[in-house]
């Protein structure tokens, strides 16, 4: 139990260009999901909590007109990079956390903006 | 702010055993966690252990809680050249927030 998906795993845009990633609990109801980039070699940093419901809680310095993030239900939350730029190429990880409980990672995606 | 550090590099050879160690500074964290990443892979979570525990033991590995000292090790008994990744140690800190550090490369030479 405890699976977490997202799609798509890898993405190629052109700058300029929007790309959203979907998060889902498969096998649970997630109250609380996480948004998380990654850089080469380096630890995840959070861009964002969000709960079932309500406005995303965006993480100092990480704008939140940039990174829309809608969490519409208790298994979907998604990312939505807008007007894409090289620098925003990242490993893009979410994590979920059913209600009291550790929280279960995503298997992360993976985004390139040319 | 709360912070989670750990040695970048760590290399031992197979059938060793590994000692991974990590530090803290929030001494309010309930939960603590070690997570394994492969190359272009999300997060597996390895093992966890609540702040009033001491030790837990799950198979090949056992987790050990300093509370006095905000020390937290993994240790990997009879490491294997599958368990080549980066880990990571991360605690919660309130309010559902996990801050992580910054990875240990283990590298396993056959």
């Amino acid at each position: 139990g405890a699976v977490v998906s997202q799609h798509p795993s890898w993405v190629i845009c052109k700058s300029g260009t929007s790309v959203k990633i979907e998060c889902r609990s498969l096998d649970f109801q997630a109250t609380t999901m996480f948004w998380y980039r990654q850089f080469p070699k380096q630890s995840l940093m959070l861009m964002a909590t969000s709960n079932e419901g309500s406005k995303a809680t965006y993480e100092q310095g990480v704008e939140k007109d940039k990174f829309l993030i809608n969490h519409a239900s208790l298994t979907l939350s998604t990312l939505t990079v807008t007007s894409a730029h090289p620098e925003d190429s990242s490993f893009y990880i979410c994590s979920a956390r059913p209600f009291a409980d550790t929280q279960y990672f995503g298997p992360g995606t993976r985004l390139t903006v040319l | 702010g709360e912070d989670v550090e750990q040695s970048l590099f760590l290399s031992v050879r197979e059938g060793d055993s590994s000692v991974i160690n990590c530090t803290y500074t929030d001494s309010s964290s309930t939960y603590l966690y070690w997570y394994k990443q492969e190359p272009g892979a999300g997060l597996q979570l390895l093992t966890y252990i609540f702040s009033n525990m001491d030790m837990k033991q799950d198979q090949r590995l056992t987790v050990l809680l300093n509370k006095k000292d905000k020390h937290l090790s993994l240790r990997i008994a009879d490491t294997q050249t599958g368990d080549s990744a980066i880990y990571f140690c991360a605690v919660d800190t309130g309010g559902f927030k996990t801050i992580f550090g910054a990875g240990t490369r283990l590298f396993v030479k056959a």
